[in-house]
Order: structure tokens, then sequence, then C-alpha cells
């Protein structure tokens, strides 16, 4: 099932902060985050695995709390090359080897950063 | 690291030729390699899982026989999008796999734009 990511999009001016949900209704093992620039490919971000996992590079970060089945992205002082849409990606488990390797996306949060 | 490359990056066809897309995993073997399409302005949308040497798993309401799969190598799977029609017009990326700690880590390839008159 298809997580759900809030907001639907996003404005900024260079410097500001923003917040990326990503929920989902099901259990999961892991929750993937990438951002898309205008026709071309995702770039991988970073991934979470359970257990409350929190992790970060740049002044772009990410939590997990598996319990809620959501996710947050963090990007503090935001700059131009930040903007695109943010697609997380959710992993379900399976029982007998962590995860299940398919990833479903939700529908995006498109970013802008403006000078 | 983590580079896959995809190929072409765009095409352009007429309606009822068949179109092949190739995708690789540069510098890393894939254990499995993902085909998804995107829409404008929307998601991604997997249709197909694809392991070497075994079938391509299918999601639901994608035709297998319109788009087949073949994993030749760790490194390699292509894409063939058969008698195709316009409604089959759209941006198709692929995605390699790679095992990182304790989960897999999907890296993509630039996307092949498939336009069909």
């Amino acid at each position: 099932q298809q997580p759900v990511q809030s907001p639907q999009a996003v404005i900024l001016r260079e410097g500001e902060d923003a917040v990326i949900n990503c929920s989902s209704s099901k259990a999961l093992y892991s929750v993937h985050w990438y951002r898309q620039k205008h026709g071309e490919a995702p770039v991988f971000l970073m991934i979470l695995l359970k257990g409350g996992e929190q992790k970060g590079h740049d002044k772009i970060s990410a939590s997990f709390n598996e319990k809620k089945q959501q996710s947050s992205l963090y990007l503090t002082a935001s700059q131009l090359s930040y903007s695109g849409t943010y697609f997380c990606g959710t992993e379900p488990p399976i029982i007998t080897q962590g995860g299940s390797e398919k990833l479903v996306f939700g529908k995006g949060t498109k970013l802008t950063v403006n000078p | 690291g983590a580079v896959v490359s995809q190929h072409p990056s765009w095409v352009i066809c007429k309606s009822g030729t068949s179109v092949k897309i190739e995708c690789r995993s540069l510098d890393f073997q894939a254990t499995t390699m993902f085909w998804y399409r995107q829409f404008p302005k929307q998601s991604l949308m997997l249709m197909a899982t694809s392991n070497e040497g075994s079938k391509a798993t299918y999601e639901q309401g994608v035709e297998k026989d319109k788009f087949l799969i073949n994993h030749a190598s760790l490194t390699l799977s292509t894409l063939t999008v058969t008698s195709a029609h316009p409604e089959d017009s759209s941006f198709y990326i692929c995605s390699a796999s790679r095992l990182a700690e304790r989960a897999y880590e999907q890296y993509f390839g630039p996307g092949t734009r498939l336009t069909v008159t």
C-alpha cells in the first residue's frame, strides 16, 4: 500500500528549514528517501532501518519511528540545490529474512527553494 | 560507487514496433533489478522485479507479454516494449539493488523517455 507523504508541496527561501513526512498503514522494515530533479532519475539520499534510527549528512537528516510507521526528512538551512521532488520508498518486512527488497513509493513532495 | 546506466536516454518509435532498453550496474553486481514507469508529475510505479537467471516477477496489471524482461547477468537487465502503442509513451527507469549493512539500497539509472508516435 502506497505511503502517504505530506506536504504535497513546499516553497522555501534559501536558508529556511523544511520537514517532509512519510506515513504508512502497514508495518515497515525500512524507509528509503530519494530526491528527483525534473527529467532526471531519483537520487538515493538515505535509508533508515527499524529501531528508531536517525541519520543525516550535510544538512539533510531523517528519522524513522517504526511503532508509528512514520519517517520524516529534515532539510535545514536549505540551498537552491535542494529543489526537487522528494520521494519516500517503504519496504515491508518479510518474517524470514528482514526486508522484502521491493519498495513502494509515495506520491512525492515538491520542494522549491527560491533565492 | 553504485552507478547504474541506462540506454538509450530517449527513443522515438512508430506504433507497432518494439523497443529495447538496457540497464547496467557499472561498479557493482546487483542481486536484483527493478523496472519502473513514471508518468509526468507522478510517482514511480513498479512494473517488475528481475533476478539474474530467473523469470521476472510482474506487478499486478502489467502485461508480461508486452513488457519482456531479460536478466542476462548480475550487471545487465533489459526491458523490451513489444508492439508499442502511444499509451506506452512514458519515462521508464530501472534500479539495481545492492546489499548494504542490513538492507538493500536501490540505485536508479538515468531513465529512458519513450515516445510512441
